[in-house]
């Protein structure tokens, strides 16, 4: 069983509706849950964390933690076309700067 | 400031080639990374340093080896590339900091492929 998994999707959607990109992970040592996007050809940039459970808002995105559940979610409210690209989960436990990460899911919002 | 920068953008290798993918920071960021991304796997770690001087095993070491030359360069050596070693691969760094997210910064990748 993977450490963390992630629906690869690829998800399609009209512009303006509500995305959910969801991950599970297995251990309960993780501490920090982050969510980054990749646009195509280009390196990843982070665009939230966290590390509590519970919710973070941050304009039109909202991060989403259920500790009891090991269950992270990313939404994305009123969804553009330049939302388009690749969003991958990625969590940190309590090795050193490590980072384990999702597949990945790609999303498409179509005008 | 560039931040993290890898060279070259593309390569095309023969079985049994091998050759090295540079990386540098310009965040003196102590820690380093190399990963590689394969269509639905996501990001797989190689190798990391944790900081100048230091090297240790990821998830995916067989085949790789690296090289810390400074505190700002971290290389990647495929010493005799095989077919399986087709991937895209990612180098980040990321500040020293303990019981924090960590964030990572990534340079902009390297597309190879071994025939």
């Amino acid at each position: 069983q993977k450490e963390v998994e992630q629906d690869p999707g690829p998800l399609s959607v009209p512009e303006g509706a509500i995305v959910s990109l969801n991950c599970t992970y297995s251990n309960s040592a993780f501490q920090y849950f982050m969510w980054y996007r990749q646009y195509s050809r280009k390196g990843p940039e982070l665009l939230m964390y966290t590390y509590s459970s519970g919710n973070k808002e941050d304009g039109r995105f909202t991060a989403q933690v259920d500790k009891s559940s090991k269950y992270i979610s990313l939404f994305i409210r009123d969804s553009q076309p330049s939302d388009s690209a690749t969003y991958l989960c990625a969590i940190k436990g309590t090795s050193y700067g490590k980072l384990t990460f999702g597949q990945g899911t790609i999303l498409t919002v179509h005008p | 400031n560039a931040g993290v920068t890898q060279t070259p953008k593309f390569q095309v290798l023969k079985t049994g080639q091998s050759m090295t993918l540079q990386c540098a920071q310009d965040m003196n960021h102590n820690s380093m990374y190399w990963y590689r991304q394969d269509p639905g796997m996501g990001l797989r770690l190689i190798y990391y340093s944790a900081s100048e001087g230091t090297t240790d095993k990821g998830e995916v070491p067989n085949g790789y080896n690296v090289s810390r030359l400074n505190k700002r360069e971290f290389s990647l050596r495929l010493e005799s590339a095989a077919p399986s070693q087709t991937s895209v691969y990612f180098c980040a760094s990321s500040p020293v900091t303990s019981g924090r997210y960590n964030e990572q910064f990534f340079g902009p990748g390297t597309r190879l492929t071994v025939l």
